[in-house]
Formats: structure tokens, C-alpha cells, sequence
């Protein structure tokens, strides 16, 4: 099978931008999580969809949100860029059996 | 709620031993996951362990975790150069949410 994938790989947007993520989970796979990783706070939970359903929020302000489409795809959407936005982020893909959360390469963001 | 803690940085000579340690506080995690980041990458699964297991093996891998002392560790066999990298522990309550520690940087020198 092959593995989550997300594009773009990198991008730059200035301040005040938004910008739109996309992850595809692995074939089979419901359920779609979004992290945050920064050298600061390191590793941080933004959401997870499943069946199109926002099931569990992290602690973000309303700026980043995400949808999930029948397929399965996930995109992660913010708005209003800042500085501190700029990070890895992180799309994971798991089954309803194990939960076992498998991520793709990852989106480096960069906010000028 | 979840506070997972790990120390930053091993090194280690190649074809020796690594151990990566973690502490988590959530008592009601149901599995605690081990996974490894190479420069510029994602998240690479390495293993996973059910709560109610005390060890777990796989090939050069071997996770240890000491429920009463809320305690993982992670060793590595024979270790190469190519398990040069920074290792998180996660742990996650069943609601597929990962709280991840600060991770463990790990430098094989050969």
C-alpha cells in the first residue's frame, strides 16, 4: 500500500496569507489527524477527522481548520498567517481496528 | 491529562547498545508508541505497546514499560549509523489523540 502523502512539500506565504494543506491517508484508512511541530512547543495535536467528521480538537485558535472529504482526504486550512504559524506539519493516517497513527513526510511552512 | 518527558540528546558508538528512556502521567493510556525522525522527514513508526504487555521485542528493538512507574524505554541492539535521529515517545488514550514527548536525539558515531 502505499504510504500517506502530502502536498506541497514546502511553502512560503507572508503574513496575513492563507494557506490550504492536503493529506491522503493511506488506502483504507478512516481516520486523519493534523500535528504542529515547531523546535518551540515540538509535537502538538490540531485535529482528526473521521468519515468527514471533526472528532477531537486541540488546543488552536480558530484560524486552523480542517474537513475531511468522502474520500478520505484531509485538508488543514489557515488563515490569516503569523509568524509563529510557521512549522512541520504533520498529517497521520490510521484504521478503525488498531488506531495506529502512520504519517506522511510532512508540509514545512514558512511564514515571512 | 498527558505530559510525556524524555531527555534530549544520546550518543552512542556504532554496533553498541542505545536505550531511550520516556515518562508519561496519563495512567489511562492504552498504548505508548515509539517513533523515529529523520532530518527533514515525517514520522517513521518504529513499534508499539499494548498497556497491559511489560515488554515487547521486534528484530533490534526492544520496549520495556513499567506501568506502576509510568516508564518506556526503548533499546536498540547493534546500533548503525542509520538509527542516527531524534526518537518520540507518544502515548494515547484511545481517543486517537498522540501526546508526544520533546523527543531524543540520537547521534551513532562510527
Amino acid at each position: 500500500k502505499a504510504g500517506v502523502t502530502q502536498t506541497p512539500r514546502y511553502l512560503i506565504k507572508t503574513r496575513g496569507q492563507q494557506v490550504t494543506l492536503s493529506c491522503s491517508p493511506i488506502s483504507g484508512h478512516r481516520s486523519v489527524s493534523w500535528y504542529q511541530q515547531t523546535p518551540g512547543q515540538g509535537l502538538q495535536f490540531l485535529f482528526e477527522y473521521f468519515s468527514e467528521t471533526q472528532r477531537n480538537k486541540g488546543n488552536f485558535p480558530g484560524r486552523f481548520s480542517g474537513r475531511q472529504f468522502s474520500n478520505s482526504r484531509s485538508e488543514m486550512n489557515v488563515s490569516t498567517l503569523e509568524l509563529g504559524d510557521s512549522a512541520l506539519y504533520l498529517c497521520a493516517s490510521s484504521d478503525s481496528l488498531t488506531d495506529t497513527q502512520y504519517f506522511g513526510p510532512g508540509t514545512r511552512l514558512t511564514v515571512l | 491529562g498527558e505530559d510525556v518527558e524524555q531527555s534530549l540528546f544520546l550518543s552512542v558508538r556504532e554496533g553498541d547498545s542505545s536505550v531511550i528512556n520516556c515518562t508519561y502521567t496519563d495512567s489511562s493510556s492504552t498504548y505508548l508508541y515509539w517513533y523515529k525522525q529523520e532530518p527533514g522527514a515525517g514520522l517513521q513508526l518504529l513499534t508499539y505497546i499494548f498497556s497491559n504487555m511489560d515488554m515487547k521485542q521486534d528484530q533490534r528493538l526492544t520496549v520495556l514499560l513499567n506501568k506502576k512507574d509510568k516508564h518506556l524505554s526503548l533499546r536498540i541492539a547493534d546500533t548503525q549509523t542509520g538509527d542516527s535521529a531524534i526518537y518520540f515517545c507518544a502515548e494515547t488514550s484511545g481517543n486517537n489523540r498522540l501526546a508526544f514527548g520533546k523527543g531524543n536525539q540520537v547521534v551513532v558515531i562510527p
